[in-house]
């Protein structure tokens, strides 16, 4: 099973740039990137998910390096509500067991 | 809104009820799961149904017990609980097992055993 490695904690100011950075070293050659945010009390929600190079969605943007052993998230101008949990997953097809969160990275920003 | 449903959002039971918790998707997916949260720890997964059939049970106790009626409704008994088993239970459907690993999740039920 792929495992993901993520700093525990991350703070940083509204209207800053953030990238969280998850580590997947033993990823498998099917297995995509996604990542997840969860607020206190409710689901996780999806973010943004990617193979490799660079996605960019209306959230986030995604940029997987060519050996694909690493992964950032990347959050344009954080506000106040961006403070919340983010997972990063390396998922494969057809495998329900590799939907396994981690501990996550808690988001804090700070006015 | 994420098109997954769960009800009841809170749940207070004793230690010898018999209580349910209920999952409703209208988003056409053939795939649930039933995810424990506990207080600051990471989800845990603990069923998998693809197209009505378990496919993943992971070691999870007797004292819960599934029932996937058919791909849009997923429910989890519960009986005989212990206060440890106290936590967020959250749903979840994608619209196969695993996928490429985009799950809808529900907004969560807050279960409390006395």
């Amino acid at each position: 099973l792929a495992k993901t490695t993520q700093p525990i904690s991350m703070d940083s100011y509204e209207g800053q740039e953030v990238n969280i950075t998850c580590s997947h070293n033993n990823i498998a050659t099917n297995d995509y990137i996604t990542w997840y945010q969860q607020f206190p009390s409710q689901g996780p929600r999806f973010i943004i998910q990617g193979y490799k190079t660079k996605v960019t969605n209306e959230v986030a943007s995604l940029f997987i390096p060519a050996d694909r052993k690493s992964s950032t998230l990347s959050l344009p101008r954080v506000s106040l509500s961006d403070t919340a949990v983010y997972y990063c997953l390396s998922i494969s097809s057809g495998s329900a067991r590799q939907l396994t969160f981690g501990s996550g990275t808690q988001l804090t920003v700070l006015p | 809104e994420t098109g997954v449903t769960q009800t009841p959002r809170h749940l207070v039971m004793g230690m010898t009820n018999k209580k349910s918790l209920k999952c409703e998707q209208h988003l056409g997916h053939n795939a649930m799961y039933w995810y424990k949260q506990s207080a600051k720890k990471p989800l845990e997964l603990m069923f998998v149904y693809n197209f009505k059939e378990q496919t993943e049970n992971n070691s999870v106790p007797s004292r819960f017990s599934p029932e996937c009626p058919n791909s849009s409704h997923l429910f989890l008994h519960l009986h005989t609980l212990q206060p440890e088993d106290s936590a967020l239970y959250l749903c979840a459907s994608s619209q196969e097992e695993g996928g490429t690993g985009e799950l809808f999740f529900g907004e969560g039920s807050r279960l409390t055993v006395l």
